[in-house]
Parts: C-alpha cells; structure tokens; sequence
C-alpha cells in the first residue's frame, strides 16, 4: 500500500524559513517523480514543485521559483521542499504527490499524503 | 501558462442526476488533462487522466472526453459518495495548472 506522510509543517514568521519532509513507502521511491501541490485556506489546488525520479530535474512556478527548493533522497525513500522567504501568501496545506510514471512531464497524480499545515504569521 | 477554467464553479444536483463538469485550456494540452476528486478535509483523489482514461478502482459512472482546449468529465447516475469538489489539471507544460474547482452539492 502506498503510503506519504508528510512532516515539519507549523507556524512560521514572514521571511522565515521551513523545510518539510515526506516519507514514502508501499512503492519502488526512486522509480517515481514526485511533487508538491498547495492548498490556500478554502481555496483551489495549487502545483507547487516537481522532481524526477532520479533527482535530476525540478520544475517550479514563477510563484516559488527562486524561494522554494525541491529535493529527494532515494537511499531513504524521502522527499523534501525547502522552503525560504516566506510570505503570508504561502500559507495553507502542503501536500507531497506521487507521480504516476519516472519522469515529470505529461503524468498525474495517483496518490496524495494527508498534507502538513503551514502558516506564515506574524 | 497555461490557465484552466472550470465551468460551473459551483453545481447542486440530486441522487440520480447525470452531470457534466466543463474544463477550458488557455491553449491546446492535446489530452494531458487529468480529473481529481477532492471530499472536505481530504486530500484529492484521481478520477481519470490522459482526458479519459479512469483510473484503477474508480467507479464507471464516471467518464471523462475532449481534447485540445475543451474537455468535459461526466458522472451518468450521481451517488452520495460523489457530492464532493472536483479539480481539472492539465500535465502539457509546467506550471502544472489547476482548475478553480467546481463544488457538486445536493439539492
């Protein structure tokens, strides 16, 4: 069974820093992109990162491009977003995504973690 | 980038009713359009990808059509289960845009 759970949510000041984690398990880790979608407080889904499966390609919106870095580490079936610079807009529930396929490019979603919380609040 | 837009935003239906769920890309995403189901304080959950393909242990009450610009997810016999907010994501180029959403709720 697939399973993601993610970790390091909390409160955080505006211009801080947050590095989340996501453990992974039920699947072969390194076989599959992986990536991380937000949620706004009773907002829509918004794509946030994206990494290869061997972590060798990262994509990123204009939103996060420069503040937010993706990372894996396969020894440990592990993925990371670090996130520096954060504004109150970044606040919401971040999700880690399972990518249906090794590569990035054209593949859904096929499993999600429960997501961890973020606030970024004075 | 590329925007999505879903049409209604938001939808109120009964047990029984066939509803159509209308997603709009800004430019053409040949058939990369996936479907996510997305109950209240739950993560989404996918329904179909490459435009209509259902995914693994989704009922076939639901179906999914369209290609280039103008794609359409289906529900034929609308079940309890399925009142719940429904997201368009299109995986053509990054970003990997979503959709606003459309809220199907009971009437």
């Amino acid at each position: 069974e697939v399973q993601l759970v993610e970790s390091g949510g909390g409160l955080v000041q505006p211009g801080g820093s947050l590095r989340l984690s996501c453990a992974a398990s039920g699947f072969t880790f390194s076989s599959y992109a992986m990536t991380w979608v937000r949620q706004a407080p009773g907002k829509g889904l918004e794509w946030i990162s994206a990494i290869s499966g061997s972590g060798g390609a990262a994509y990123y919106p204009d939103s996060v491009k420069g503040r937010f870095t993706i990372s894996r580490d396969n020894s440990k079936n592990t993925l990371f977003l670090q996130m520096n610079s954060l504004r109150a807009e970044d606040t919401g529930i971040y999700y880690c995504a399972k990518v249906l396929g090794r590569a990035v490019a054209g593949k859904p979603i096929d499993y999600w973690g429960q997501g961890t919380l973020v606030t970024v609040s004075s | 980038d590329i925007l999505m837009t879903q049409s209604p935003s938001s939808l109120s239906a009964s047990v029984g009713d066939r509803v159509t769920i209308t997603c709009r890309a800004s430019q053409t995403i040949s058939t990369y359009l996936n479907w996510y189901q997305q109950r209240p304080g739950k993560a989404p959950k996918l329904l179909m990808f490459d435009a209509s393909t259902l995914q693994s242990g989704v009922p076939s009450r639901f179906s999914g059509s369209g290609s280039g610009t103008d794609f359409t997810l289906t529900i034929s016999s609308l079940q309890p289960e399925d009142f719940a907010t429904y997201y368009c994501q299109q995986t053509y180029s990054t970003p990997y845009s979503f959709g606003q959403g459309t809220k199907l709720e009971l009437k």
